[in-house]
């Protein structure tokens, strides 16, 4: 099985841009999660998606949006980018809510200029 | 308040050298606990669960209720061990939700 792959690897933006950020989860998995990791504040969740409806939401400003679709692929967007988004945006997948282990893809490093 | 905490940032160990990279929780109810790792230049994958009470590459992990701590052990650090290594908490509801601890970096020398 293919694991889980995130596009693009690399991104770089101007402050006040706006980002969307995408996500395949393995075959078969419905659950998809996502997270900044940043070297001050670590590894945090920012939403949970699944049957293409947002579960979870992390403690983060509505800059940060996401959706899922029907064959579970996700993206994620932030608007009005600012110079602490930049981080590196992991997402996971898994079966479902709860069920089996999550796998994580190989992350989208954003830098913001 | 839903926090885990790791609280070494590096620990440094020789080759064969016991290990324990320690994690302590703060949750009403009973979550599921994880340790999580990644090697260098790596995606980030499960090590162990509490729930399998498995060992997994010689690591071995026992959830303390009482003191709430998920502490990672293993008696003889291997060089290959060398990684970051982050413990989880995931609610005991229907969610795939992680809460991460801010992770313990492992240098195992030879």
């Amino acid at each position: 099985k293919a694991g889980v792959t995130q596009t693009p690897r690399y991104l770089i933006k101007t402050r006040g841009q706006q980002v969307t950020l995408s996500c395949s989860p393995i075959s078969g998995h419905r659950s998809v999660s996502w997270y900044q990791q940043t070297p001050g504040q670590g590894l945090q969740f920012l939403f949970e998606y699944f049957s293409e409806t947002q579960r979870n939401k992390g403690n983060f400003p509505g800059r940060f949006s996401g959706r899922q679709f029907s064959n579970s692929r996700s993206e994620m967007n932030v608007s009005t980018l600012e110079l602490g988004d930049s981080a590196l945006y992991l997402c996971a997948s898994s079966p479902g809510r709860g069920q089996g282990e999550q796998y994580f893809g190989p992350g989208t490093r954003l830098t913001v200029t | 308040a839903q926090r885990v905490t790791q609280p070494e940032k590096l620990l440094s160990v020789f080759k064969g050298a016991p290990v324990e990279l320690k994690c302590n929780y703060s949750y009403s109810g009973s979550p599921e606990l994880f340790w999580y790792v990644q090697y260098s230049r790596q995606r980030l994958q499960l090590l162990l669960r509490h729930i399998s009470r498995e060992s997994i590459k010689g690591f071995t992990a026992d959830l303390n209720k009482g003191e709430t701590s998920f502490h990672l052990k293993k008696p003889f650090a291997q060089e290959e061990d060398s990684a970051m290594y982050y413990c989880a908490l995931r609610p005991p509801y229907n969610t795939d939700k992680l809460i991460f601890g801010t992770g313990t970096r492992l240098q195992v020398f030879p």
